[in-house]
C-alpha cells in the first residue's frame, strides 16, 4: 500500500514570510498527526485530527500555525509568519483509528530551514 | 503525566557486537511503549511495540525489547550488529487517553566496520 505522502520534500525561507506543507494519508487511516522535529530533539506533536475533527492541538503555536483537514483525507499545516524558531522537520503521520496501541505510520517529512 | 528519557545521545558498536540502547520511561498508568526507528532523511519506521501482553517483545530486523516494571525500562537490544542498523532510535510512550505519542530525544546507533 502507498505510504504517508508529504510535499515539499525541502523549504527554505525568510522569517516572517508564509509557507504551507501538505499531507496524505494512507488510505482508510482516520487518524492524522503533524509533528515538529527540531535538530537534536524527538518529534513533538503539534496537532492530532480523528477524520475532519481536532482531537488535540494544544501544543500547537496557535498565533502563528493552524492545520486543517477539510475532507477528512489529506491535511495542510501553515506557518504565518515564519519565525527562526520554526526550522526543523515537519513530520506526518497517520493511523487507522485512535487508541494507544495503533501504530502510526509516518512520512518523509519537510525540512523547513527559515533564514 | 508521561515521558521518556533515552540515555546516550551517540552509540557506537563495532559490527557484530550487541546492541543496546536504553529507554527508561515515567508513566502513572501502565503504559504503553514503542521503539521507532528513523534512517538519513526518512520518516519514522516502527520497530516494536509493548501494549501489556508479553514482557519481552520481538519487532523486525532481529531487535527485541523488554518491558521491567521494577525499573520503569524499556530497553532495546540487538545481538549482532550490522552496517545497515545505523540510524536514529526513538522510544516513545502513549498518552493514557488517546494515542499522543510522547518521543525521547533519540539515540544515534553508528556501526563500526
Amino acid at each position: 500500500e502507498a505510504g504517508v505522502a508529504q510535499s515539499p520534500r525541502y523549504k527554505i525561507i525568510e522569517k516572517r514570510q508564509s509557507v504551507a506543507f501538505w499531507c496524505n494519508p494512507i488510505s482508510g487511516h482516520a487518524t492524522l498527526y503533524w509533528y515538529q522535529q527540531i535538530l537534536g530533539q524527538g518529534p513533538k506533536l503539534l496537532i492530532q485530527f480523528q477524520n475532519n475533527g481536532v482531537v488535540d492541538d494544544s501544543q500547537l503555536p496557535k498565533d502563528r500555525f493552524s492545520a486543517e483537514r477539510l475532507k477528512g483525507v489529506d491535511s495542510t499545516l501553515k506557518i504565518q509568519p515564519a519565525k527562526l524558531e520554526d526550522s526543523a522537520v515537519y513530520l506526518c503521520a497517520s493511523a487507522f483509528a485512535s487508541g494507544r496501541s495503533n501504530e502510526q505510520f509516518f512520512g518523509p517529512g519537510t525540512r523547513l530551514t527559515v533564514l | 503525566a508521561q515521558s521518556v528519557t533515552q540515555l546516550g545521545s551517540h552509540v557506537s558498536v563495532s559490527e557484530g557486537a550487541l546492541v543496546l540502547l536504553r529507554c527508561n520511561y515515567s508513566s502513572s498508568v501502565p503504559p504503553y511503549l514503542f521503539w521507532y526507528v528513523q534512517y538519513p532523511n526518512q520518516g519514522l519506521q516502527l520497530l516494536l511495540k509493548y501494549t501489556s501482553a508479553a514482557t519481552l517483545v520481538k519487532g523486525i530486523n532481529g531487535f527485541e525489547a523488554e518491558f521491567k516494571k521494577s525499573e520503569t525500562s524499556f530497553h532495546l537490544t540487538k545481538p549482532s550488529a550490522h552496517m545497515s542498523d545505523a540510524a536514529e532510535y526513538f522510544c516513545a510512550v502513549s498518552q493514557t487517553d488517546g494515542n499522543q505519542f510522547y518521543f525521547g530525544t533519540g539515540t544515534s546507533l553508528t556501526v563500526i566496520p
